[in-house]
């Protein structure tokens, strides 16, 4: 069974700056991806990064890096220069690698991100 | 815009009511996810579809039941409501990973959601 775990509940993080969001994942597949969706006070899920677990390199879209660590089965999400629309709720997931139509993709529970002016 | 359609966006029901949600996935994708955000807490799986048939089931309560229809449209019936029904259900579509290595990255596309709530 896959399972992902988020042990930061809530974060504060001044504008501007950077922002690591945690997310360990657990898993006996050696196939698999690892995402982070945001979801802000509207309540919408946005997709923003995605690994694969053959990647060599980290994936990085824009501000947002993945710092991805597989022997300790860790995906941080790393935010740069933080803005305010930033604030919202940040979920990791992972799904499983071949699948064959299967696809269960498990969240974490999330983290809640606060930018301060 | 993710490409998957949801109705309704919100729902006001009585306890032991039956509801209805429905779900058109993004064209071309065979995978429909159901999901429950209930408030201020994470994404609990419900079921998934491919292609017409159950593929995985999540903590679905017996009062739920869903469906995907030839048209691969989905619909997640919510039956005997109880106050702690009430939610954001979310759905979502994906392509299927075919072989280990599929370049797809097998990314969820949700749609905006049905807020139900039960009084």
């Amino acid at each position: 069974a896959q399972k992902i775990t988020q042990t930061q509940p809530g974060m504060f993080v001044q504008e501007k700056e950077a922002v690591t969001l945690d997310c360990t994942y657990d898993t006996s597949d050696q196939s698999y991806g690892l995402f982070w969706y945001k979801q802000p006070s509207s309540g919408e899920m946005i997709f923003l990064i995605y690994q694969g677990s053959y990647d060599e390199q980290n994936a990085t879209e824009g501000r947002y890096s993945l710092n991805f660590q597989k022997a300790r089965k860790s995906a941080n999400l790393v935010i740069s220069a933080s803005q305010l629309g930033d604030s919202a709720m940040y979920f990791c997931a992972m799904r499983p690698g071949y699948s064959g139509g299967y696809q269960k993709v498990t969240f974490g529970t999330g983290t809640k991100l606060q930018v301060i002016p | 815009d993710s490409g998957v359609t949801q109705t309704p966006k919100h729902l006001i029901t009585a306890t032991g009511q039956r509801v209805t949600l429905r779900c058109s996935p993004r064209s071309g994708d065979l995978s429909v996810y159901w999901y429950q955000q209930s408030l201020d807490q994470g994404l609990q799986f419900l079921i998934q579809y491919y292609n017409g048939e159950e593929r995985a089931k999540g903590n679905i309560l017996e009062r739920f039941s869903a469906q995907q229809f030839p048209d691969l449209h989905s619909e997640l019936n919510l039956s005997s409501l109880e106050l702690g029904d009430s939610a954001l259900y979310f759905c979502a579509s994906s392509v299927a990973i075919r072989l280990a290595g599929d370049k797809n990255t097998g990314e969820l596309f949700f749609g905006e959601g049905s807020r139900l709530t039960v009084l």
